[in-house]
């Protein structure tokens, strides 16, 4: 079955290291979508990218980049942590090229950041 | 820009019982959706609404989209535990970062046995 993956479910690191958060799909979706959720805030977009070499910034991208060199993935890469950041990551993906359609989401990603 | 405010923010009943939850928009909707997230687990979904009076059913989970499309509701007939999660609506956002959605905060639901 086709699905959406997300790597590693659980990171804990220090203030000012990089980290990259994996994301990996298979359902050959040209869209793909990070969100952060957070008490209070709710979920919120970080990036997106409607295709390969397509990169868009979100709601809340700073602090946070994206690259898309193939269609299944959609890496979220931490330039510099901060402790506001900490955070439960999701990766969804969708079909739709015009107008919105469902998305399917990833399991998340749990970031400390000490 | 567009905001869902959903309410209750939390809820917990006993199991057996009918509840409801309310999404109220900002603006007019053009696609609602409706997500459940169980705790430490991603979002999955539940039903899209698109039609001023639109309702739909999935098992014991009714969403209803109002005629002005401004708010939806969505109503759980005899609860069950494993209806206990975090329940959140979602609109379609238009403009700079269209195919996205937009989240209310959710409502936690716990339904006692």
């Amino acid at each position: 079955d086709a699905e959406i993956t997300q790597s590693p479910r659980h990171k804990i690191t220090e203030t000012g290291r990089q980290v990259t958060l994996a994301c990996h799909q298979t359902w050959n979706h040209n869209n793909m979508f990070w969100y952060r959720q957070d008490l209070g805030h709710g979920l919120r977009l970080i990036h997106y990218s409607y295709g390969v070499q397509d990169t868009n910034k979100g709601e809340v991208s700073d602090g946070y980049s994206v690259s898309r060199s193939n269609t299944e993935d959609l890496p979220l890469t931490l330039e510099s942590a901060a402790s506001s950041q900490t955070s439960v990551y999701f990766c969804a993906s969708s079909a739709f090229l015009a107008g919105v359609g469902e998305l399917f989401f990833g399991e998340g990603s749990r970031l400390t950041v000490l | 820009s567009q905001e869902l405010e959903q309410s209750p923010q939390s809820l917990i009943v006993q199991e057996g019982k009918n509840l409801t939850i309310n999404c109220t928009s900002s603006k007019t909707l053009y696609g609602l959706y409706w997500y459940k997230q169980k705790y430490g687990e991603g979002l999955i979904f539940l039903m899209m609404l698109q039609k001023g009076g639109e309702e739909k059913s999935h098992e014991k989970i009714t969403a209803k989209l109002d005629e002005k499309k401004q708010q939806s509701s969505l109503h759980i007939t005899a609860s069950q535990p494993s209806h206990a999660g975090i329940y959140l609506c979602g609109v379609g956002h238009y403009g700079g970062s269209q195919g996205n959605l937009i989240f209310g905060k959710g409502t936690k639901l716990s339904v006692k046995p």
